[in-house]
């Protein structure tokens, strides 16, 4: 079954709002990654956490690693039109199996 | 470089047909993998290989085989469609592994199985 669950499924997103996505792990990761598809296309890479605790940041992109590195967010600032898409997480465990969530899918009100 | 290229990009099935996606990259990555996305699922892994020669089996492996005899190619096999493979199929690729370093995805293949 899936190993690492996103929260939530579906975000509707007000032009200029913020919002925040969710990546629980049931067993802690060795690192989690974050991808975003646009309506259509296919996953792309965003960024890599691997430290407990780390923070990163991409723009108005802030991603944020546990402190006990079974769980991540994703918070998007002042959304734009752009951002429109689906966020997956993807954790990869200790013995090397890299599990993806669901996707949070973000559409967003002008 | 063209990244991961996947042929084709869309192709309809009639139960029982039997047939070949396929998957390129140019970036002389080790790491192959082969996905199925389905709604509300996300990604599931389906078969990997981390190098010519050598592949195994990912989540969700039954019905679909795979052979990687160079580095640059990893097609991927349906025995006889299933209304259940009904999907988008995604091929990936790293330099290291999946999960380890940055998976390059291509642009996929919207199969109907009817």
């Amino acid at each position: 079954g899936q190993q690492v669950m996103q929260i939530p499924q579906y975000q509707h997103v007000q032009e200029g709002e913020d919002f925040t996505t969710y990546c629980n792990s049931s067993t802690t990761l060795s690192n989690i990654q974050w991808y975003k598809q646009r309506p259509g296309g296919h996953p792309v890479f965003l960024i890599q956490l691997v430290k407990s605790g780390e923070v990163k940041k991409q723009k108005r992109l802030t991603f944020q690693f546990g402190e006990a590195k079974k769980n991540s967010s994703l918070h998007i600032t002042a959304t734009q039109t752009t951002d429109v898409g689906t966020y997956f997480c993807a954790g990869l465990t200790n013995d090397y199996k890299l599990s993806f969530g669901a996707g949070t899918t973000v559409t967003v009100r002008a | 470089n063209a990244g991961v290229t996947q042929t084709p990009k869309f192709q309809v099935l009639k139960t029982g047909q039997s047939m070949t996606l396929q998957c390129a990259q140019d970036m002389n990555h080790e790491y192959m993998s082969w996905y199925r996305q389905d709604p509300g699922m996300g990604l599931r892994l389906i078969h990997y290989s981390v190098g010519a020669g050598i592949t195994d089996q990912g989540e969700v492996p039954n019905g679909y085989n795979v052979s990687r005899s160079t580095t640059e190619d990893f097609p991927l096999r349906l025995l006889s469609a299933a209304p259940s493979q009904t999907s988008v199929y995604f091929c990936a690729s790293s330099l290291q592994g999946a999960g380890i370093d940055t998976q390059y995805f291509g642009p996929g293949t919207r199969l109907t199985v009817l």
